[in-house]
């Protein structure tokens, strides 16, 4: 089985830009979460899903963030317009039913840098 | 709210020493525990996990961690590093009632002397 699938992996953008980071979950998974990572913050939860209705997004940094799942195999995270604080790697992972008890599959990440 | 502390955010052994990396955790209930490595340039992988049980349990790349609840600690150890091992280890509390929502440490980063 393929893992959690990211892109891009890598994009450089300018300030006010909008940026679209996208996420593929493994198969089945019922949670999808976007974390971010920066070396000042640490890994940080923005929003998670839950059978792609968004259960708390109270990570998320502000309005100019947004993430959205229409289907079970898709997300994404939008940030518009982007700013050189939000450069960081981005990071999507799923897990499935709570029965498993919370063990995340994380994707290589998208390294967003913001000039 | 739950929280992870890791107390270390650096340590460097030798290859062949011995390595214990630290977490205390905060959270009222049972917690679910995890530990992560990250290699760099690469996501997080799962190294073990404890639910519930023995308090001693195993994980891959010949990790282990012991629970304490007393200690609110959840400690990862490997007998003998190998220069493969330097990367950063992060610790991590799930909840036990929620959506498997995961509050990570701020991780440990790891240096291996040959």
């Amino acid at each position: 089985d393929a893992g959690v699938i990211q892109s891009p992996r890598h994009e450089v953008t300018e300030m006010g830009q909008e940026v679209t980071l996208r996420c593929k979950p493994i198969s089945g998974h019922d949670y999808l979460f976007w974390y971010r990572q920066t070396m000042m913050r640490g890994l940080e939860l923005l929003i998670y899903f839950n059978n792609n209705v968004p259960i708390d997004d109270s990570g998320m940094p502000e309005d100019r963030f947004s993430a959205k799942m229409p289907n079970a195999s898709f997300s994404t995270l939008k940030i518009q317009p982007s700013e050189p604080r939000d450069s960081a790697v981005y990071f999507c992972a799923s897990s499935r039913r709570r029965g498993r008890g919370g063990e995340l599959f994380f994707g290589e990440g998208s390294r967003l840098t913001v000039l | 709210a739950q929280s992870v502390t890791q107390p270390d955010i650096h340590i460097t052994v030798s290859e062949g020493a011995s390595l214990e990396l630290r977490c205390n955790y905060s959270y009222g209930a049972t917690p679910y525990l995890f530990w992560y490595v990250q290699s760099p340039g690469q996501g997080l992988q799962l190294l073990l996990k404890y639910f519930s049980g023995d308090t001693l349990v195993q994980g891959i790349k010949g990790f282990e961690a012991e629970f304490k609840r007393s200690q609110s600690s959840f400690n990862l150890r490997k007998p003998s590093v190998h220069w493969s091992d330097a990367a950063e280890y992060f610790c991590a509390v799930g909840e036990t009632g929620g959506y498997n929502k995961l509050i990570f440490g701020a991780g440990t980063r790891l240096a291996v002397h040959p």
